[in-house]
C-alpha cells in the first residue's frame, strides 16, 4: 500500500519569496503523483501531476514538482509566492493498475500544507 | 476536463437519519470514487464504484454504512446511513476524466450532524 509524507502542516514565507512544500511518498511500483490545491471553502483544484516522462513537472500558476525516485520524493516549488498563494496544498499519489487490474484507482492523499503568505 | 455536479452542497441532518449525495458527470467514466475529508483533515477514500458491479470500499468503511449505486457510466449516489456526528464531513466525488490526466472533484457536499 502507498503512503504519502508532507512535511511541515503549516508554511510561512514571504510575498515573492521561494515556495517549497515537501512530499514523500512510498509505493511498492512506480507512482503517479499529484499536487492539488484547496481554497478556503473551496473544491480540489490539480496543480499538476507526473505520471512518467520528464521528471520536471510544470503546472499552473507558476508551480512546478519534480519527481526524484532516489528521493521517493515530488517537491511542490515556486520561485516567488504571491498573496493569493495562500491555501492548503495537498500531495496524492495513484498506484495506477496495481489493484485495479489496469484500471484508475483512487488517490491517497497526504495530510495537507497550509500555506501562509507574509505580507 | 469532466465536469461534475455534486448534490446537495449542504445539509444538516438528525443523528439517526441517512443522507444520500448525488454526483453527476457529464462524460462517461469507468470509475467514479467517493472520499470523505473531516473537519480540517486530508481526503480519504471511502470507496471505488465501478459501473455494473458492487462497489470496492477501503479499509475502515463498509457498505452498510456508506452504500454506493452506480447506475451508469455518468451517475453515483453515496448514502451516509444512521448518522452520527461522527459523520459530520465534507463528502467528496471524483472521476478520472482520461487516462494519465488527473482527477477531477466534485465541491463537495458538507454534511453536520446534530
Amino acid at each position: 500500500a502507498q503512503s504519502v509524507t508532507q512535511l511541515g502542516s503549516h508554511v510561512s514565507v514571504s510575498e515573492g519569496a521561494l515556495v517549497l512544500l515537501r512530499c514523500n511518498y512510498s509505493s511498492s511500483v512506480p507512482p503517479y503523483l499529484f499536487w492539488y490545491v484547496q481554497y478556503p471553502n473551496q473544491g480540489l483544484q490539480l496543480l499538476l501531476k507526473y505520471t512518467t516522462g520528464a521528471t520536471l513537472v510544470k503546472g499552473i500558476n507558476g508551480f512546478e514538482a519534480e519527481f526524484k525516485k532516489s528521493e521517493t520524493s515530488f517537491h511542490l516549488t515556486k520561485p516567488s509566492a504571491h498573496m493569493s498563494d495562500a491555501a492548503e496544498y495537498f500531495c496524492a499519489v495513484s498506484d495506477r493498475g496495481v489493484y485495479s487490474g489496469g484500471g484508475a484507482d483512487g488517490l491517497t492523499f497526504g495530510k495537507g500544507t497550509h500555506l501562509i503568505i507574509q505580507p | 476536463s469532466a465536469v461534475i455536479s455534486q448534490k446537495p452542497s449542504r445539509d444538516i441532518c438528525q443523528r439517526g437519519t441517512s443522507l444520500t449525495i448525488q454526483c453527476q458527470v457529464d462524460s462517461q467514466v469507468t470509475m467514479m470514487f467517493w472520499y470523505r475529508q473531516q473537519p480540517g483533515q486530508s481526503l480519504t477514500l471511502i470507496a471505488t464504484a465501478n459501473q455494473g458491479s458492487e462497489a470496492t470500499y477501503e479499509s475502515g468503511f463498509v457498505i452498510d454504512k456508506f452504500p454506493i449505486s452506480r447506475p451508469n457510466l455518468t451517475f453515483s449516489t453515496l448514502t451516509v446511513s444512521n448518522m452520527s456526528p461522527e459523520d459530520s464531513s465534507i463528502y467528496l466525488c471524483s472521476v478520472e476524466w482520461a487516462p494519465n490526466y488527473g482527477y477531477t472533484f466534485g465541491s463537495g457536499t458538507r454534511l453536520t450532524v446534530v
